[in-house]
């Protein structure tokens, strides 16, 4: 399984683009890159998910280079409620798949 | 509402007790994943079904125990309960194999005193 390895906290200022990085150096040629978003005491949200070079759809952008051994998620004009926890996750999508999450990264996005 | 439904939503219960989790995936899903989240910690991953049967385990203590039925729908059990079993306990559903969208459920909040 592909470890992840993301920072441990980000700050920002509403109105700024935020890009989060994500390593995953022993990423598996079959294995997807998936992102997701926790608030506080609230499931993980989907946020976007890609394979290679760059996917978009309305609320954020993954930038995956050609290696794919890291990958970036972009954030565009962040608000006060993009405050959250974001974690990067690799698998291969098969029927048995652990879905470990790393530690994630915190994002604070202040007035 | 993600269509992922878990029961109760908030459980106080004391040491040594037992307790059951529930899950109902989201329809048309057939995979069921459980993690655990303790205070400010991340998400542990514990188990995972596939179509009613385990397919990957993670941490999960012996103390702890789940099951898929005919229905999908899914149940956790943690029995002989200390302190540090509370968390808070996500169910996810995922529908098909070849996407790690994982669809998660509001939670249940387990409190043990």
């Amino acid at each position: 399984l592909a470890k992840t390895t993301q920072p441990i906290s980000m700050d920002s200022y509403e109105g700024q683009e935020v890009n989060i990085t994500c390593s995953h150096n022993n990423i598996a040629t079959n294995d997807y890159i998936t992102w997701y978003q926790q608030f506080p005491s609230q499931g993980p949200r989907f946020i976007i998910q890609g394979y290679k070079t760059k996917v978009t759809n309305e609320v954020a952008s993954l930038f995956i280079p050609a290696d794919r051994k890291s990958s970036t998620l972009s954030l565009p004009r962040v608000s006060l409620s993009d405050t959250a926890v974001y974690y990067c996750l690799v698998g291969d999508g098969g029927a048995t798949n652990k879905l470990i999450f790393g530690t994630g990264t915190l994002l604070a996005v202040q007035p | 509402d993600s269509g992922v439904t878990q029961t109760p939503k908030h459980l106080i219960t004391a040491t040594g007790q037992r307790v059951t989790l529930r899950c109902s995936p989201r329809s048309g899903d057939l995979s069921v994943y459980w993690y655990q989240q303790s205070l400010d910690q991340g998400l542990q991953f514990l188990i995972q079904y596939y179509n009613g049967e385990e397919r990957a385990k993670g941490n999960i203590l012996e103390r702890f125990s789940a099951q898929q039925f005919p229905d999908l729908h899914s149940e956790l059990n943690l029995s002989s309960l200390e302190l540090g079993d509370s968390a808070l306990y996500f169910c996810a559903s995922r529908r098909t194999p070849g996407a790690n969208v994982l669809t998660f459920g509001a939670g249940s909040r387990l409190t043990v005193l």
